[in-house]
């Protein structure tokens, strides 16, 4: 069954260092996100793509982040100077944007931990 | 701004009990719902989507009803097992022009079944 894999599972990082987290969405699906949950917290929807461009972006989402679809099968989430507050689980999900369905299927995660 | 809330906060129940779980949204105007069970440290698993004009679905054991006028959602976990144990996390994605499908979720309800 298709599945959204994510790398690397765990990323260390020092404060202020940019990070990129990698997925790869399924491969049929059209529309592309962002999630993160910090420990104990909701899981909170950062951003939304599709045809190549954030179709939709939560107030987290500023400057310091920028997505990315490098080539057919990658879906890329950079962070540009990580802060401490940014240590969070990040998950990525796809969709095949069926407006009746929409149904989102999640990747792993990849806990981001700055030290 | 859409808030989802889940009740109860955790349950405990021992292997065999039929249970219900909630989850109540703020704004009606939704196009779907979806519920996820997450393990812990793990990623999120889709195990049903409701679509707005749908007034259930079911899926093995698992059977959730929506009530979109009034704001509710109900995941009934018949004849539970120790496998069931997890979080489950209830999330909603908005109607409306700017919405491409962003979830909003719940902040879950951690189920534990005991043998």
């Amino acid at each position: 069954e298709p599945e959204v894999t994510q790398t690397p599972s765990h990323q260390v990082t020092q404060m202020g260092q940019e990070v990129i987290l990698r997925c790869v969405p399924i491969s049929n699906h059209l529309y592309f996100y962002w999630y993160r949950q910090i420990l104990g917290q909701k899981v909170e929807f950062l951003v939304s793509f599709y045809n190549n461009e954030i179709s939709e972006k939560s107030e987290i989402f500023d400057d310091q982040f920028s997505v990315e679809r490098p080539d057919g099968s990658n879906f890329t989430l950079k962070i540009r100077s990580t802060k401490l507050e940014d240590s969070a689980m990040y998950f990525c999900a796809s969709s095949d944007g069926g407006r009746r369905t929409n149904e989102q299927f999640f990747g792993p995660g990849t806990r981001l931990t700055v030290l | 701004k859409q808030e989802v809330t889940q009740i109860p906060a955790a349950l405990s129940v021992p292997e065999g009990e039929n249970l219900v779980l909630n989850c109540s949204f703020t704004d009606s105007a939704i196009y779907n719902l979806q519920w996820f069970r997450q393990d812990p440290g793990k990623g999120l698993t889709s195990l049903l989507l409701i679509q707005s004009s749908q007034r259930e679905q079911t899926s093995g054991r698992l059977n959730a009803s929506l009530d979109k006028s009034s704001g509710r959602s109900t995941l009934y976990i018949a004849a539970s097992q120790p496998g069931d144990s997890a979080t489950y996390l209830c999330a909603v994605r908005d109607a409306g022009g700017t919405s491409y499908g962003k979830l909003t979720f719940g902040q879950g309800t951690i189920l534990t079944v005991h043998p």
